[in-house]
């Protein structure tokens, strides 16, 4: 049963134009949502993370949105830069305890 | 300074036997975590090791799985007689404090293939 969703498997983009990453989720204890990125045959890292007190998190080009309601959020680039093709991991913990628990992942191809 | 090491960072293995693969964690990081991703899965979590504390290991599959931690440095994974599903990148991660705040850093992950 997973709980953490990415359900597009891929996404394609031009360079310049926004990238718009999509998570659902089905835990409502889930309270911390972090996004990573991976190049190939890399560890992931770390991008930007969003608590559930906030709904909105930006760090230059990256911004997260959370919708607690929907239990949704998304990852915003703008504007996207072919550097930033590769997988893009959504990730959820619970405040009791900070082990991740990971989408399947999207891959992120940036066209020049 | 260096990142999460692992090794080796590939292993290929004949089912039935054993396996160990190492975790370096970042120095004074006290947290460390086991993940593994299966072919087309995003990361499972294994184990996590905080300190001195009991670990946490409710995602170890089977008990062909286990981990050890010497103090706040080096993590071997163990598979005992290995199965073809185990085949998989595991990852290792550390973190300063283990708090849930704490970002997580990834080494780049052994690379098992069980034959």
């Amino acid at each position: 049963d997973q709980q953490v969703k990415q359900n597009s498997p891929s996404l394609s983009v031009q360079e310049g134009r926004i990238s718009i990453l999509n998570c659902d989720y089905t835990n409502s204890m889930f309270d911390y949502f972090l996004w990573y990125k991976k190049y190939p045959a890399e560890g992931p890292t770390f991008l930007i993370s969003i608590s559930s007190i906030k709904d909105k998190n930006e760090d230059g080009r990256f911004t997260v949105f959370l919708n607690k309601s929907a239990k949704h959020l998304s990852l915003h680039i703008v504007p996207s830069q072919p550097g930033d093709s590769a997988v893009y991991f959504c990730a959820a913990s619970t405040g009791a305890n900070s082990k991740l628990t990971f989408g399947k992942g999207i891959t992120l191809s940036v066209r020049p | 300074g260096a990142g999460v090491s692992q090794s080796p960072s590939n292993k290929v293995t004949e089912k039935g036997k054993d396996v160990e693969l190492r975790c370096d964690p970042i120095s004074g990081h006290t947290a460390l975590y086991w993940y593994r991703q299966r072919l087309g899965q995003g990361l499972e979590f294994l184990i996590y090791f905080q300190g001195n504390s009991a670990p946490d290991k409710s995602g170890l599959p089977s008990d062909r799985f286990s981990a050890e931690r010497t103090g706040e440095s080096v993590s071997t994974l163990t598979i005992q007689r290995t199965q073809q599903e185990d085949s998989a990148v595991y990852l290792c991660a550390s973190s300063r404090q283990g708090g849930e705040w704490d970002t997580q850093y990834f080494g780049p992950g052994t690379r098992l293939t069980v034959l």
